[in-house]
Protein backbone atom coordinates (compact mmCIF):
# COMPACT_ATOMS: atom_id res chain seq x y z
CA UNK A 1 0.00 0.00 0.00
CA UNK A 2 0.91 4.01 -0.32
CA UNK A 3 3.19 4.81 2.20
CA UNK A 4 4.23 8.60 3.86
CA UNK A 5 8.02 8.25 5.12
CA UNK A 6 8.30 11.55 7.82
CA UNK A 7 11.99 12.62 8.54
CA UNK A 8 13.13 13.27 11.56
CA UNK A 9 11.34 11.39 14.14
CA UNK A 10 12.34 13.20 17.17
CA UNK A 11 14.32 16.57 17.27
CA UNK A 12 15.63 18.74 20.04
CA UNK A 13 16.47 22.07 18.80
CA UNK A 14 17.72 25.24 20.92
CA UNK A 15 14.76 28.37 21.10
CA UNK A 16 15.34 30.30 18.39
CA UNK A 17 16.59 28.19 15.91
CA UNK A 18 14.40 26.78 12.94
CA UNK A 19 13.32 23.11 11.99
CA UNK A 20 12.97 21.45 9.06
CA UNK A 21 10.32 18.33 8.99
CA UNK A 22 10.31 16.23 5.66
CA UNK A 23 7.40 14.51 4.22
CA UNK A 24 7.63 12.05 1.11
CA UNK A 25 5.23 10.24 -0.25
CA UNK A 26 7.22 7.13 -1.32
CA UNK A 27 5.16 5.37 -4.02
CA UNK A 28 2.34 7.84 -5.07
CA UNK A 29 2.41 11.24 -6.29
CA UNK A 30 0.77 13.73 -3.84
CA UNK A 31 -0.66 17.11 -5.36
CA UNK A 32 -1.83 17.70 -1.92
CA UNK A 33 -0.37 17.18 1.86
CA UNK A 34 -1.37 17.99 5.40
CA UNK A 35 0.55 19.29 8.40
CA UNK A 36 -1.32 18.21 11.44
CA UNK A 37 -0.36 19.07 15.14
CA UNK A 38 -1.09 16.89 17.96
CA UNK A 39 -1.04 18.81 21.97
CA UNK A 40 -1.05 16.05 24.34
CA UNK A 41 -3.73 14.29 25.63
CA UNK A 42 -5.89 15.97 22.40
CA UNK A 43 -6.69 15.11 19.00
CA UNK A 44 -4.83 16.04 15.77
CA UNK A 45 -5.31 20.11 15.20
CA UNK A 46 -4.93 20.68 11.33
CA UNK A 47 -2.07 23.39 10.72
CA UNK A 48 -2.61 23.53 6.80
CA UNK A 49 -2.69 22.33 3.46
CA UNK A 50 -0.06 22.04 1.27
CA UNK A 51 -0.90 22.27 -2.31
CA UNK A 52 2.25 20.95 -4.95
CA UNK A 53 3.57 24.37 -6.88
CA UNK A 54 1.33 27.12 -5.06
CA UNK A 55 0.82 28.20 -1.68
CA UNK A 56 -0.06 26.49 1.19
CA UNK A 57 -3.43 27.28 2.88
CA UNK A 58 -3.06 27.69 6.72
CA UNK A 59 -6.18 26.83 9.27
CA UNK A 60 -7.26 30.19 11.22
CA UNK A 61 -5.05 30.73 13.77
CA UNK A 62 -1.57 29.16 12.33
CA UNK A 63 0.74 31.33 11.91
CA UNK A 64 2.00 30.65 8.41
CA UNK A 65 5.26 33.03 8.61
CA UNK A 66 6.18 31.00 11.60
CA UNK A 67 5.45 27.58 9.65
CA UNK A 68 6.48 27.80 6.26
CA UNK A 69 5.72 25.00 3.61
CA UNK A 70 7.05 24.17 0.99
CA UNK A 71 5.34 21.74 -1.35
CA UNK A 72 8.07 22.13 -3.92
CA UNK A 73 7.36 18.44 -5.88
CA UNK A 74 4.70 15.54 -6.04
CA UNK A 75 6.23 13.74 -3.27
CA UNK A 76 8.02 16.15 -0.89
CA UNK A 77 6.53 18.55 1.40
CA UNK A 78 8.49 20.39 4.31
CA UNK A 79 7.22 22.31 7.19
CA UNK A 80 9.94 24.72 8.89
CA UNK A 81 8.96 25.60 12.17
CA UNK A 82 11.13 29.33 12.38
CA UNK A 83 12.52 30.68 15.33
CA UNK A 84 11.23 27.73 17.34
CA UNK A 85 10.46 28.57 21.15
CA UNK A 86 9.38 26.11 23.97
CA UNK A 87 5.66 26.45 23.15
CA UNK A 88 5.96 24.99 19.69
CA UNK A 89 7.03 21.63 21.30
CA UNK A 90 4.56 19.34 19.67
CA UNK A 91 4.48 15.63 17.99
CA UNK A 92 3.28 17.10 13.83
CA UNK A 93 2.25 14.84 11.36
CA UNK A 94 1.86 14.92 7.64
CA UNK A 95 -0.58 13.15 5.73
CA UNK A 96 -1.19 12.52 2.21
CA UNK A 97 -4.07 11.28 0.42
CA UNK A 98 -5.19 9.01 -2.32
CA UNK A 99 -8.54 8.74 -4.07
CA UNK A 100 -9.45 6.31 -1.30
CA UNK A 101 -7.27 6.88 2.06
CA UNK A 102 -5.57 9.08 3.86
CA UNK A 103 -2.02 8.21 4.57
CA UNK A 104 0.35 9.53 7.73
CA UNK A 105 3.92 9.73 8.40
CA UNK A 106 5.57 8.64 11.39
CA UNK A 107 5.21 11.81 13.06
CA UNK A 108 7.69 14.16 14.79
CA UNK A 109 8.58 14.73 18.21
CA UNK A 110 10.29 18.03 18.31
CA UNK A 111 11.49 19.41 21.61
CA UNK A 112 12.35 22.94 21.78
CA UNK A 113 14.87 23.78 24.79
CA UNK B 1 -19.55 21.19 8.50
CA UNK B 2 -18.75 17.94 8.76
CA UNK B 3 -17.58 16.61 12.80
CA UNK B 4 -16.89 13.45 14.23
CA UNK B 5 -18.12 12.74 18.06
CA UNK B 6 -16.05 10.45 20.06
CA UNK B 7 -16.52 8.58 23.29
CA UNK B 8 -14.03 10.18 25.91
CA UNK B 9 -11.76 8.01 27.29
CA UNK B 10 -9.33 6.33 28.81
CA UNK B 11 -11.25 2.96 28.92
CA UNK B 12 -9.12 0.64 30.81
CA UNK B 13 -10.38 -3.51 30.59
CA UNK B 14 -9.11 -6.35 31.59
CA UNK B 15 -7.43 -8.82 28.59
CA UNK B 16 -10.26 -11.08 26.71
CA UNK B 17 -12.81 -8.20 27.63
CA UNK B 18 -15.41 -7.02 25.02
CA UNK B 19 -14.63 -3.35 23.60
CA UNK B 20 -17.07 -0.89 22.79
CA UNK B 21 -15.89 2.30 21.37
CA UNK B 22 -18.40 4.90 20.22
CA UNK B 23 -18.25 7.42 17.22
CA UNK B 24 -21.15 9.32 15.41
CA UNK B 25 -20.50 11.90 12.49
CA UNK B 26 -22.30 15.11 11.07
CA UNK B 27 -21.68 14.96 7.54
CA UNK B 28 -22.29 16.74 4.51
CA UNK B 29 -22.78 14.26 0.90
CA UNK B 30 -21.62 10.59 1.81
CA UNK B 31 -18.07 10.59 3.19
CA UNK B 32 -16.05 7.79 3.51
CA UNK B 33 -15.28 6.63 7.73
CA UNK B 34 -12.07 5.09 9.00
CA UNK B 35 -10.35 4.20 12.38
CA UNK B 36 -6.60 5.19 13.30
CA UNK B 37 -4.91 3.78 15.82
CA UNK B 38 -1.46 5.56 17.45
CA UNK B 39 0.67 3.21 19.53
CA UNK B 40 2.62 5.34 21.87
CA UNK B 41 4.87 7.51 20.91
CA UNK B 42 4.34 6.70 16.57
CA UNK B 43 1.89 7.68 14.04
CA UNK B 44 -1.26 7.12 13.08
CA UNK B 45 -2.22 3.86 11.44
CA UNK B 46 -5.31 2.75 9.47
CA UNK B 47 -6.77 0.29 11.44
CA UNK B 48 -10.20 0.23 9.09
CA UNK B 49 -12.63 1.35 6.56
CA UNK B 50 -15.31 1.62 5.63
CA UNK B 51 -16.44 3.60 1.75
CA UNK B 52 -20.39 3.46 1.92
CA UNK B 53 -23.25 2.66 4.44
CA UNK B 54 -23.89 -0.78 6.07
CA UNK B 55 -19.98 -1.63 4.58
CA UNK B 56 -18.03 -3.58 7.46
CA UNK B 57 -14.38 -2.66 7.82
CA UNK B 58 -12.34 -5.32 9.55
CA UNK B 59 -8.65 -5.91 10.99
CA UNK B 60 -6.48 -7.26 13.55
CA UNK B 61 -10.16 -8.91 15.15
CA UNK B 62 -11.62 -5.20 15.01
CA UNK B 63 -14.95 -4.37 13.09
CA UNK B 64 -16.71 -1.30 12.45
CA UNK B 65 -19.89 -0.94 10.03
CA UNK B 66 -20.61 2.46 8.35
CA UNK B 67 -24.32 2.84 9.80
CA UNK B 68 -26.12 5.92 7.92
CA UNK B 69 -29.21 5.95 10.05
CA UNK B 70 -27.76 6.32 13.41
CA UNK B 71 -24.93 8.11 11.63
CA UNK B 72 -22.46 5.96 13.69
CA UNK B 73 -19.44 4.12 13.28
CA UNK B 74 -18.73 2.38 16.40
CA UNK B 75 -15.35 0.23 16.95
CA UNK B 76 -15.66 -3.48 18.26
CA UNK B 77 -13.11 -6.22 19.50
CA UNK B 78 -14.59 -9.21 21.25
CA UNK B 79 -11.56 -9.73 22.69
CA UNK B 80 -8.86 -7.25 23.40
CA UNK B 81 -4.89 -7.62 24.08
CA UNK B 82 -2.49 -5.91 26.13
CA UNK B 83 -1.19 -5.36 22.70
CA UNK B 84 -4.30 -3.57 21.93
CA UNK B 85 -3.41 -0.92 24.23
CA UNK B 86 -2.84 2.67 21.91
CA UNK B 87 -5.64 5.88 21.24
CA UNK B 88 -8.37 5.08 18.68
CA UNK B 89 -9.33 8.10 16.51
CA UNK B 90 -12.40 8.08 14.30
CA UNK B 91 -12.29 10.27 11.18
CA UNK B 92 -14.17 11.10 8.28
CA UNK B 93 -13.12 12.24 5.37
CA UNK B 94 -15.29 12.96 1.75
CA UNK B 95 -12.87 11.95 -1.18
CA UNK B 96 -14.54 13.90 -4.31
CA UNK B 97 -12.46 15.32 -6.52
CA UNK B 98 -15.09 17.71 -7.61
CA UNK B 99 -15.00 18.86 -3.90
CA UNK B 100 -11.77 19.91 -4.17
CA UNK B 101 -10.82 20.09 -0.76
CA UNK B 102 -10.30 16.39 0.87
CA UNK B 103 -9.83 17.05 4.46
CA UNK B 104 -9.72 14.17 6.82
CA UNK B 105 -11.43 15.02 10.14
CA UNK B 106 -10.79 13.37 13.28
CA UNK B 107 -12.48 12.72 16.83
CA UNK B 108 -10.46 13.67 19.87
CA UNK B 109 -9.48 10.40 20.43
CA UNK B 110 -10.04 7.08 23.14
CA UNK B 111 -7.69 5.94 24.64
CA UNK B 112 -7.73 2.46 25.69
CA UNK B 113 -5.63 0.55 28.46
CA UNK B 114 -5.72 -3.15 28.51
CA UNK B 115 -4.65 -4.62 31.88
CA UNK B 116 -3.30 -8.50 32.30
Amino acid sequence: GAVVSQHPSRVICKSGTSVKIECRSLDFQATTMFWYRQFPKQSLMLMATSNEGSKATYEQGVEKDKFLINHASLTLSTLTVTSAHPEDSSFYICSALTSTEAFFGQGTRLTVV
Amino acid sequence: GNSVTQMEGPVTLSEEAFLTINCTYTATGYPSLFWYVQYPGEGLQLLLKATKADDKGSNKGFEATYRKETTSFHLEKGSVQVSDSAVYFCALSDFRISGGYQKVTFGTGTKLQVIP
